[in-house]
């Protein structure tokens, strides 16, 4: 089945500084890869997915890009904030089968 | 709508006992999942569902069972509570499994702690 492999574990940035998470898929045959957002204490959040057929994608700060050749998506977020700070989960499904996540990102923003 | 509600929010059980979580949604999904959210570990699939009547293993689902008798809901049932089953439990729903169109709406989480 499909593997997930998320780094880094923990990630310090300051405040206005990018962020970058990246991911490892195992699956070839995986075609869906979403990010997720948890705040403290609260439910993971879709933030943004990527599908196989597009290299990369945008919504304001935050953008995906996906290398099929070498299995790999990332997470870049510009300008970061302070309401950035949350644990971010990335993902990986075939159709029809399961999401599959990465262990988490644990970002935190120094103002 | 109300989305996905669980319940209870806080359980704590001791070792043996046996307890269910309840997940309801009201988005008419047809795939809804639970997971366990333990610290370094991730969100780990335990059961999941693509609609009534039909349920499938993940990861981990050893200790677990769940049932799909109508679309709105997927209770997942501890067997014999072990304190290995301390977790945050979260159900999550989408439109339909797989990548088709499956962006998950979850739950607000269950806290379990067996003693």
């Amino acid at each position: 089945g499909e593997n997930v492999e998320q780094h880094p574990s923990t990630l310090s940035v300051q405040e206005g500084d990018s962020a970058v998470i990246k991911c490892t898929y195992s699956d070839s045959a995986s075609n869906y890869f979403p990010w997720y957002k948890q705040e403290l204490g609260k439910r993971p959040q879709l933030i943004i997915d990527i599908r196989s057929n597009v290299g990369e994608k945008k919504d304001q700060r935050i953008a995906v890009t996906l290398n099929k050749t070498a299995k790999h998506f990332s997470l870049h977020i510009t300008e970061t904030q302070p309401e950035d700070s949350a644990v971010y989960f990335c993902a990986a499904s075939r159709r029809n089968t399961p999401l599959v996540f990465g262990k988490g990102t644990r970002l935190s923003v120094i103002a | 709508n109300a989305g996905v509600t669980q319940t209870p929010k806080f359980q704590v059980l001791k070792t043996g006992q046996s307890m269910t979580l309840q997940c309801a949604q009201d988005m008419n999904h047809e795939y809804m999942s639970w997971y366990r959210q333990d610290p370094g570990m991730g969100l780990r699939l335990i059961h999941y569902s693509v609609g009534a009547g039909i349920t499938d293993q993940g990861e981990v689902p050893n200790g677990y069972n769940v049932s799909r008798s109508t679309t709105e809901d997927f209770p997942l049932r501890l067997l014999s509570a072990a304190p290995s089953q301390t977790s945050v439990y979260f159900c999550a729903s989408s439109r339909t499994g797989g990548s088709g169109a499956n962006v998950l709406t979850f739950g607000a989480g269950s806290r379990l702690t067996v003693l």
